[in-house]
């Protein structure tokens, strides 16, 4: 199976503040890679797939980058609402992975 | 295009755990999708259980196959899941999710249902 691994766990920034969190696989995945948050109590929702595509109607300073085994997720301006868990997964192969997640929280 | 849960709350250790997802505003027979079952124990991340395409075609957890088994029922716009032996380390939120068959993306999700495995 392929790991996914984030880091960090879980971060905490201001309102404003450009946030990134990273995402690792233990072998090449190529670009595919999506990108899933996760609000409390709520089902995920897709925000990029194929590394860097933005999901319709997600908001445009949310950004996806990376291929291989590195990939980024990047908030340009941290908002109140961006408050969630956020998850990496991996379509190269089978089983489906996802990462363990990085709780975002406001400072 | 909308996907519900339905909801089997308790079910006992050594049973079969049954959910059925709803597929609304749209049609499930579509080659562009597959419909999947994800899910998530409290407190803890996310674990694909398996899909299913329109054509009955299937993809399984290898960690899960021995005892799972998802189906489609074409006619009722509804797939479903049936998970034997359970214990209490399937105790967990259950989701539905339409998969993109070019991109593989998971989404819409459905709201989740928790099942809980307890005597």
């Amino acid at each position: 199976d392929i790991q996914m691994t984030q880091s960090p766990s879980s971060l905490s920034a201001s309102v404003g503040d450009r946030v990134t969190i990273t995402c690792r696989a233990s072998q090449s995945i190529s670009t595919y890679l999506n990108w899933y948050q996760q609000k409390p109590g709520k089902a995920p929702i897709l925000l990029i797939y194929v590394a860097s595509t933005l999901q319709s109607g997600v908001p445009a300073r949310f950004s996806g980058s990376g291929s291989g085994t590195g990939f980024t997720l990047t908030i340009s301006s941290l908002q109140p609402e961006d408050i969630a868990t956020y998850y990496c997964q991996q379509t190269y192969s089978s089983p489906l992975t996802f990462g363990q997640g990085t709780k975002v929280e406001i400072k | 295009v909308q996907l519900q849960e339905s909801d089997p709350g308790l079910v006992k250790p050594s049973q079969t755990l049954s959910l059925t997802c709803t597929v609304s505003g749209g049609s499930i027979n579509s080659g562009d999708y597959y419909w999947s079952w994800i899910r998530q124990p409290p407190g803890e991340g996310l674990e694909w259980i398996g899909y299913i395409f329109y054509t009955g075609s299937t993809y399984y957890n290898p960690s899960l196959k021995s005892r799972l088994m998802i189906s489609v029922d074409t006619s009722n716009n509804q797939f479903s899941l049936k998970l034997s032996s359970v214990t209490a380390a399937d105790t967990a939120m259950y989701y539905c999710a339409r998969g993109s068959n070019i991109e593989n993306w998971f989404d819409p999700w459905g709201q989740g249902t928790l099942v809980t495995v307890s005597s």
